[in-house]
């Protein structure tokens, strides 16, 4: 069965502090589509990544970083030297390749909190 | 190229009353797909549609839901006699042609609105 797992509910870190928020995937599929979305406190998605499951290259930009591993089923991401406009809540989610590729399969999210 | 756009952003209403949620896709999108997101949780698919058609509605509660995306105009989320229960966000979804690249996206390349906040008093 599909299944995205993000077991932090919530982080909070000072500002400049690096930050992980985990993703841990199931799938049967061996062609899968991985996604962050953010959601800031006015509450829309914004689009951060989309990754298939063949490309296990890590992808930086700017502070944000993405390691994916399919050997352990994690989509982890990263932001370096946080700042407090990062503060949201971040969903990780996967698509199978297969009929129901549309039905994104969301993690519950991890609210990261950065303090000043 | 406007993104997808969903009205109202937010949206009160009282038990038993009826909810219309607006969902414009993106210029040139045909599929538009549902999603509700309960307090605190992620989202959860409700219904894809392409124009004129429902394509899989396995998330849409079995009454009291609808969704129809008519040949001309937006999508449409209809609730029918709501409960506190439905109180939750509401996000539209769409996917077709991508000007910028002009190609054909697959299904899973989604682009988000903004979503439609319902509260039931």
């Amino acid at each position: 069965a599909q299944k995205v797992t993000q077991a932090q509910t919530e982080i909070s870190v000072v500002e400049k502090e690096d930050v992980t928020l985990d993703c841990v995937y199931e799938t049967r599929d061996t062609t899968y589509y991985l996604f962050w979305y953010k959601q800031p406190p006015s509450g829309e998605l914004v689009f951060l990544i989309r990754r298939n499951s063949f490309d296990e290259q890590n992808e930086i930009s700017g502070r944000y970083s993405w390691n994916f591993q399919k050997s352990t089923s994690s989509f982890n991401f990263t932001i370096t030297a946080s700042q407090v406009v990062d503060s949201a809540v971040y969903f990780c989610a996967l698509s199978e390749h297969e009929d129901s590729n549309y039905q994104l399969i969301w993690g519950a999210g991890t609210k990261l909190i950065i303090k000043p | 190229n406007a993104g997808v756009m969903q009205n109202p952003r937010h949206l009160v209403r009282r038990r038993g009353q009826e909810a219309r949620l607006r969902c414009s896709p993106m210029k040139g999108h045909s599929h538009v797909y549902w999603y509700r997101q309960l307090p605190e949780e992620g989202l959860k698919f409700m219904v894809y549609l392409q124009k004129e058609n429902i394509i899989d509605e396995s998330g849409m509660p079995k009454e009291r839901f609808s969704a129809e995306f008519p040949k001309e105009g937006p999508s449409i989320l209809r609730i029918q006699q709501v409960v506190r229960g439905d109180s939750a966000a509401y996000f539209c979804a769409s996917s077709g042609i991508d000007w910028d690249r002009v190609r054909l996206t697959s299904s899973y390349e989604q682009y988000f609105g903004p979503g439609t906040r319902l509260t039931v008093t």
